[in-house]
């Protein structure tokens, strides 16, 4: 069976802060992807990084980085000198076959 | 390019009432999704379409539940009746190929909807 663990349920750093949110999967399929969406306040849900199981190779965006190991099937998301308009439910999500699954989301708080 | 478009925003009914959701993909994308988000069970797929042709409905609650993708532009998503337990939050995403090993999910803004 196919799961997605994000432990964390809720963040909250002063800004400038870095946080890491954790997401750890379960899955036996061989090739695999995994995402990150965020969710604003606002509602929609916007998609950050796709990440295939054949790449393992660490990845940074600006002040977003993402670390995937698949030794510890993890793939953690980093926020650095977080701000304000971080705050937001952050999902990390397995696809695998024709379905997404989604982990129930880390909400992040970032004070002024 | 515009994106993924549902109406309506906000849908307030009663108990019993029929409910229609509606989606227009992004013009191109060959998969459709209806996801549904609530507080206790997340994000849960639903149903999705490949070409306009229903695939997996497992995720679909109940037979009170339906949808259809008449043609590559529309789907609608169905409850009749409608109870308070349905009161979620739900999204209808697109994308092309085998969205999994190819494109992200492109997701709408969402229903609102409340059963009351």
């Amino acid at each position: 069976a196919q799961k997605v663990t994000q432990a964390q349920t809720e963040i909250s750093v002063v800004e400038k802060e870095d946080v890491t949110l954790d997401c750890v999967y379960e899955t036996r399929d061989t090739t695999y992807y995994l995402f990150w969406y965020k969710q604003p306040p606002s509602g929609e849900l916007v998609f950050l990084i796709r990440r295939n199981s054949f790449d393992e190779q660490n990845e940074i965006s600006g002040r977003y980085s993402w670390n995937f190991q698949k030794s510890t099937s993890s793939f953690n998301f980093t926020i650095t000198a977080s701000q304000v308009v971080d705050s937001a439910v952050y999902f990390c999500a397995l696809g695998g076959g024709f379905k997404t699954i989604f982990g129930a989301g880390t909400r992040l708080f970032v004070k002024a | 390019d515009a994106g993924v478009i549902q109406s309506p925003r906000h849908e307030v009914t009663e108990m019993g009432q029929e409910v229609t959701l509606r989606c227009k993909p992004i013009s191109g994308h060959d998969y459709l999704f209806w996801y549904r988000q609530t507080m206790m069970r997340g994000l849960e797929l639903l149903i999705y379409f490949n070409n306009n042709v229903p695939i997996d409905d497992s995720g679909m609650p109940e037979d009170r539940f339906s949808a259809k993708m008449p043609n590559a532009s529309f789907s609608t998503l169905k409850i009749q009746p409608s109870e308070p337990r349905d009161s979620a939050v739900y999204f209808c995403a697109s994308s092309f190929v085998r969205p999994s090993y190819n494109s992200p999910l492109h997701f709408g803004n969402g229903t609102r909807l409340t059963v009351t």
